[in-house]
């Protein structure tokens, strides 16, 4: 049973890139999250997805946009990275909401150069 | 949404009993109070989740008095590997705004 797998695991992008950070859950939730993590600092949501078909802006969400491509998938797009991108980033699933348990990702490791 | 205050960090020695308080003063009736851990270059970490009163599991036990308006997690006789970053959260089916504070920085001396 693999949980939450999140992919890449780490990533150097230069300024002006593109790319997708992905996240695959096997555990049938219908909860998905998009986090970022810097350095000395609690996660801050970025997006979340209650069910299938939805998404919703968590407390930082410029610069981003993603994709519930289906209930198992749930994907990160950076258009046009900057530096300030530069983070942790961690993908979680749960049930339903905050009184259900949440399963969090390795990390994705990014630097925007 | 319910906001949680806990403390920036705590300090420790190996084989003492740590615990954090957290206050939710605004907690709904329909809100659980949920705690995570994390340690450094890893996802946070499910540990206990509570009501009212108490629950205990095999790594904590969460003390909930009965106005509900705070916390307590208490981890018993800690290990260095008991290092590490705990977040109260607070929310129902319906609050799915995940959000993680600072959490409280937990240090294990030997």
């Amino acid at each position: 049973n693999a949980g939450v797998t999140q992919t890449p695991k780490f990533q150097v992008l230069k300024t002006g890139q593109s790319m997708t950070l992905q996240c695959a859950q096997d555990m049938n939730h219908n909860s998905m999250y998009w986090y970022r993590q810097d350095p000395g600092m609690g996660l801050r949501l970025i997006y979340y997805s209650a069910s299938e078909g939805t998404t919703d802006k968590g407390e930082v969400p410029n610069g981003y946009n993603v994709s519930r491509l289906n209930k198992r998938e749930f994907s990160l797009r950076l258009e046009s990275a900057a530096p300030s991108q530069t983070s942790v980033y961690f993908c979680a699933s749960s049930v339903r909401g905050k009184e259900t348990e949440a399963f969090f990702g390795q990390g994705t490791r990014l630097t925007v150069v | 949404l319910a906001k949680t205050t806990q403390p920036i960090s705590m300090d420790s020695y190996e084989g003492q009993e740590v615990n954090i308080t957290c206050s939710h003063n605004n907690i709904a009736t329909n809100d659980y109070i949920t705690w995570y851990q994390q340690f450094p270059s890893q996802g946070p970490r499910f540990i206990i989740q509570g009501y009212k009163t108490k629950v205990t599991n095999e790594v904590a036990s969460l003390f909930i008095p009965a106005d509900r308006k705070s916390s307590t997690l208490s981890l018993p006789r800690v290990s260095l590997s008991d290092t590490a970053v705990y977040y109260c959260l607070v929310g129902d089916y319906n609050d799915y705004k995940l959000s993680f504070g600072a959490g409280t920085t937990v240090t294990v001396r030997a």
